[in-house]
């Protein structure tokens, strides 16, 4: 089992470019979820999808933030256009079942607006 | 917010000594779950902890839950070098729907 896989694993942009994070299930697990980690705030869970339907996206910060869940097995956190408050690093994580089930983590994507 | 909150911060320890780390919450919650995570990568899942359970160990690892408190605590024993991380609580509350996490405690092992 290769785990949750992320990409890219560093991404270095310009204010204002489009950035695309992008993320593969381990295969089986139905859930899908985006954190974010800073140290001022921690980790923040940004959305979580159940069966490639969002649930909850209350997390979300703005309309310059989407996700996606085309497949099950995949999905992509989208900014546009970024910021520099958006550097951070962002992890999904994905389970078997739904919330209350422990979550496997991807390695992560350190992003840096700058 | 739901968040819950690791004591210490911080921790320093020598090797073989006994780590313990405590975290507090707000509200009731389903199941509480503890993660480690090494520098510059995911977290990892350690234990879980359901709220009808009192404790549970795993290894060198004793969780314990007291729900009338709304807090748990993580015991790593006889530490190693090895176990130099940042450890999480993450809570799962009724209603909630998500899984909220501390803002952890970063403990160093001292070989």
């Amino acid at each position: 089992d290769a785990g949750v896989i992320q990409s890219p694993r560093h991404e270095v942009t310009e204010m204002g470019q489009e950035v695309t994070l992008r993320c593969k299930l381990i295969s089986g697990h139905n859930s899908l979820f985006w954190y974010r980690q800073t140290m001022m705030r921690g980790l923040e869970l940004l959305i979580y999808f159940n069966n490639n339907v969002p649930i909850d996206d209350s997390g979300m910060p703005e309309d310059r933030f989407s996700a996606k869940m085309p497949n099950a097995s995949f999905s992509t956190l989208k900014i546009q256009p970024s910021e520099p408050r958006d550097s951070a690093v962002y992890f999904c994580a994905s389970s078997r079942g739904t919330v209350g089930e422990k979550l496997f983590f991807g390695s992560g994507t350190q992003l840096s607006v700058l | 917010s739901q968040q819950g909150e690791e004591d210490p911060q911080a921790l320093s320890i020598q090797e073989g000594e006994n780590a313990t780390m405590n975290c507090s919450y707000k509200t009731s919650i389903n199941n509480l779950q503890w993660y480690r995570q090494n520098s510059g990568r995911g977290l990892v899942h350690l234990i879980l902890i359901r709220s009808n359970e009192r404790e549970k160990h795993s290894g060198r690892l004793r969780v314990t839950l007291d729900t009338s408190k709304k807090s748990s605590s993580l015991l790593i024993t006889a530490s190693r070098a090895a176990d130099t991380a940042s450890y999480f609580c993450a809570t799962d509350a009724w209603g909630a729907q998500k899984l909220v996490f501390g803002q952890g405690t970063r403990l160093t092992i001292n070989p």
